[in-house]
């Protein structure tokens, strides 16, 4: 019962373009959506998070955008560096405060 | 100066055998929680747990068990490990249960 999905396991883009990391969820309870970034043999670490209320959050060279109604949100990275090659995890939590709900990653390769 | 720390990083046993996962939070954050990344790579919680509350998740079976010496430490008991157990496991904290969480390293256990 995957509520949270990640339906591309890899991404590769050229440093400098815009990456795109997209992820959808099934459960309408959720209201709180975050992004982890995961390097080889360490642990998530947080990246950025939006809640219901909004449709966009931005941080830097990050923004994530929520659009409820597709039950769908992305990640965008602007502009792409190597040290951005990383597995990325959409992660989805419910008011309750809930367990969050993980997807299963996007490994991203920027290439010089 | 790690926030969140696990011992061991790598445990390789036997099937049969019982063991423990340790892990420490210098953060000051009142929940703690396991998760098990399988391989098909999907993080999901396995308990959640703070002084009041522990929040199992009903399919862990129950040779699995959290045990918290104190606020800054949840240790993860296995008997009678199974092949199956073999995976990596991730100990987290957030300051309350519907805090962003920080991850530890990971433990990967390997059950031959």
């Amino acid at each position: 019962d995957q509520q949270v999905k990640q339906n591309s396991p890899s991404l590769s883009v050229q440093e400098g373009r815009i990456s795109i990391l997209n992820c959808d969820y099934t459960n309408s309870m959720f209201d709180y959506f975050l992004w982890y970034k995961k390097y080889p043999a360490e642990g998530p670490t947080f990246l950025i998070s939006i809640s219901s209320i909004k449709d966009k959050n931005e941080d830097g060279r990050f923004t994530v955008f929520l659009n409820k109604s597709a039950k769908h949100l992305s990640l965008h990275i602007v502009p792409s560096q190597p040290g951005d090659s990383a597995v990325y995890f959409c992660a989805a939590r419910g008011p309750n405060n809930n367990d969050m709900r993980f997807g299963a990653g996007t490994r991203l390769t920027v290439k010089p | 100066d790690t926030a969140v720390s696990q011992t061991p990083k790598y445990l390789v046993t036997q099937m049969g055998n019982d063991k423990s996962i340790k892990c420490e939070q210098n953060l000051g954050h009142d929940t703690m929680y396991w998760y098990k990344q399988d391989s098909k790579k999907f993080l999901k919680i396995m308990f959640s747990y703070n002084n009041k509350e522990l929040i199992i998740n009903e399919t862990v079976p129950n040779r699995f068990s959290p045990k918290s010496p104190d606020k800054a430490h949840l240790n993860l008991h296995i008997n009678s490990l199974e092949l199956g157990d073999s995976a990596v496991y991730f100990c987290a904290s957030s300051q309350t249960r519907s805090g962003t969480q920080y991850f530890g390293p990971g433990t990967r256990l390997l059950v031959l």
